[in-house]
This record gives structure tokens, sequence and C-alpha cells, in this order.
């Protein structure tokens, strides 16, 4: 079956440092990942996807991530942190593409904490 | 812009209970879920639903739960006997067409069974 893992369940980056959220899948196909961010007391909300076209997406909100089938690995980065970056994020993934509707595969989710 | 409404934000329930949540997904989607998130763990799939009847359901959506599109806008979630183990956070969400992959999550609705 396909899954995600998102390593660290917490990380804390300062205001203007580096974000790195990692994730990794497992898939016998080609997949299809995402990242989804929740704020507070809000639903989930896409941040950007990968479908098998440029290795390297972009999403909202300065964020990216690229595809490296490789090392299995959607790592999410952000060049620079703010404060209203701090929420929780959630790789996922679409199981057994053909044979799916849809739905997604959730990650564990990292809390992000940015720190003034 | 168009979203994904859920109700109630909160509901508090014991345990036994019935207990229904509604949602109205994105009126020109197809694709109907739910998910749910116990506090502290990850967002877990429950159910699909497409063309008025389930597509793919987990095995956490035993016969404790039902689904039911009861007309042309509502999507609504029903647990007949509520367990302490219920308590969550259940999000509803829709998508337009598949693979697309960009579901639409509304707020969320807690529940809590005491």
């Amino acid at each position: 079956a396909q899954s995600v893992t998102q390593l660290g369940s917490h990380v804390s980056v300062s205001e203007g440092a580096l974000v790195l959220l990692r994730c990794n899948y497992s898939s016998s196909v080609p997949p299809y990942l995402f990242w989804y961010v929740q704020y507070p007391n809000q639903g989930l909300q896409l941040l950007l996807k990968y479908t098998s076209a440029a290795t390297l997406v972009k999403g909202i909100n300065g964020f990216e991530a690229e595809f490296k089938k490789s090392e299995t690995s959607f790592h999410l980065t952000k060049p620079s942190a703010h404060m209203s970056d701090a929420a929780e994020y959630f790789c996922a993934v679409i199981p057994n593409y053909g044979g799916s509707q849809g739905n997604l595969i959730f990650g564990k989710g990292t809390k992000l904490s940015v720190k003034p | 812009e168009p979203e994904v409404t859920q109700t109630p934000s909160h509901q508090v329930t014991q345990m036994g209970q019935e207990v229904i949540l509604r949602c109205v997904p994105i009126s020109n989607h197809l694709y109907f879920y739910w998910y749910r998130q116990i506090l502290g763990q990850k967002v877990e799939f429950l159910v699909s639903f497409y063309n008025n009847e389930i597509s793919e359901k987990s095995e956490i959506f035993d016969d404790q739960f039902s689904v039911e599109r009861p007309d042309g806008s509502n999507f609504t979630l029903k647990i007949r006997s509520t367990k302490l183990e219920d308590s969550a956070m259940y999000f509803c969400a829709s998508i337009a067409g598949r693979y697309t992959g960009e579901l639409f999550f509304g707020e969320g609705s807690r529940l809590t069974v005491l």
C-alpha cells in the first residue's frame, strides 16, 4: 500500500531562516504527491501538488517542493520563514492511481513553529 | 470563492447517541469525502462518495457510520451510536473531477463524545 512518512512531528525555525519539511513516499508507480497546510482552527488548504510534470513544484506563499524519484522524497522548502507560516503541514499521496477516486492518504503531519 | 461548508463547528454528545454531521460541498463538484483527525494524529480517510453511492471506504468506516446525499446540496455523515473514540475533527472535502487531486476541505466539525 502506498504511504507517506514525514520526518519530525515538530520543526522550529527562526523568522527569516530556511524551512525544510521532509516527506518520503512509498509507491511502486509514479505517485501524485501533495502538501497541505492547516492553520489553527481551520481546514486543510492545498499548498502545492506534483502530478508528474515538472519535478520542482512551486506553491502558494513562497513554498516549493522537489520530487526526487531516486530518493522517493518530496520535501517542502521555503527560503525565508515568516511568522504567518506557523501551521501544521501534511504530505499526502493518492494511492493506487488508476483505481482510486482520488482519495488522499496523509502523513502524520509536521507542526512548524516560527520564532521571532 | 466557492468553499465547502460544514455544520456544526463543534458538537458535544453523550456516548451511545446518534450524531449527524453536515456538509455542503462546492456546487459543481462530483466526488465527496469524509476524513477524520483524532487530536494529535494524522488525517485519516473515511469514505468517498460518487454518483449517489459509496465508492471507497476505509476499515474505520464500519457499520456505525453512514453517508447520504439527501438532496442536491447536502452531504451528511451519520454515526449511529457514538463511542468515546469517535471524538475527533471530521473534515468534509469535495473534488471536481477524478485524479485532479486538489481536494477542497471544509473547516471541520469537532465532535466530542463524553
